[in-house]
């Protein structure tokens, strides 16, 4: 069965200090993972998928598959990096994403 | 391009009233999906669409209903709302090998 898990409701860290959100996935195939931001009260954005390898915002992410994860990264996090940020699992063929529950991050000054 | 629209923005219903949320599209993408966002939850999908006249059943598609009449439209209706339908609702589209793009979402408040 495909899952997403963030095990991580809230995380709360100092501007500057480094983030990490973690994601871990099940899927029987070759995974294709994202990460989806979303600010306040907007709609759901990309920040990455693993294929591109790019970094967004200053945010990385590495897919792992020993350990069939996909933690997002950010060596010194800023204030306007306050947002829910979801991990998502694109199951391929019908297009559709399977969504961990979000991890709300907070960024104190 | 307008990308993905949604109306309304914020909806309040009463027990057993019906109503249907719009979605539309404008950049000919075959894929679209509906998808609700409970908090703690994330986001689960309701039903989903891989071409005009396809749709199947998501994780959560009891008391939905929709149809795929044209590839710019998936309208997700609501046959007999419950407060358990009380939800933030995200339509979204995509072509194979892209991201999908999410509309601004509909508020439903269910009394």
């Amino acid at each position: 069965a495909q899952r997403v898990t963030q095990p991580e409701k809230l995380l709360s860290v100092f501007k500057g200090a480094p983030v990490e959100l973690k994601c871990n996935y099940s899927y029987s195939g070759s995974p294709e993972l994202f990460w989806y931001v979303q600010y306040s009260r907007q709609r759901l954005q990309l920040l990455l998928r693993h294929i591109s390898r790019e970094s967004i915002k200053g945010f990385t992410a590495d897919l792992n598959k020993g350990e069939t994860s996909f933690h997002l990264k950010k060596p010194f996090a800023q204030e306007e990096d306050s947002a829910m940020y979801y991990c998502a699992l694109n199951v391929k063929g019908a297009q559709k994403l399977v969504f961990g529950q979000g991890t709300r991050l907070t960024i104190n000054p | 391009n307008a990308g993905v629209t949604q109306t309304p923005k914020f909806q309040v219903l009463k027990t057993g009233q019906s109503m249907t949320l719009q979605c539309a599209q404008d950049m000919n993408h075959e894929y679209m999906s509906w998808y609700r966002q409970d908090p703690g939850m994330g986001l689960r999908l309701i039903h989903y669409s891989v071409g005009a006249g396809i749709t199947d059943q998501g994780e959560v598609p009891n008391g939905y209903n929709v149809s795929r009449s044209t590839t710019e439209d998936f309208p997700l209706r609501l046959l007999s709302a419950a407060p358990s339908q009380t939800s933030v609702y995200f339509c979204a589209s995509t072509q194979k090998g892209e991201t999908q793009y999410f509309g601004p979402g509909t508020r439903l408040l269910v009394l």
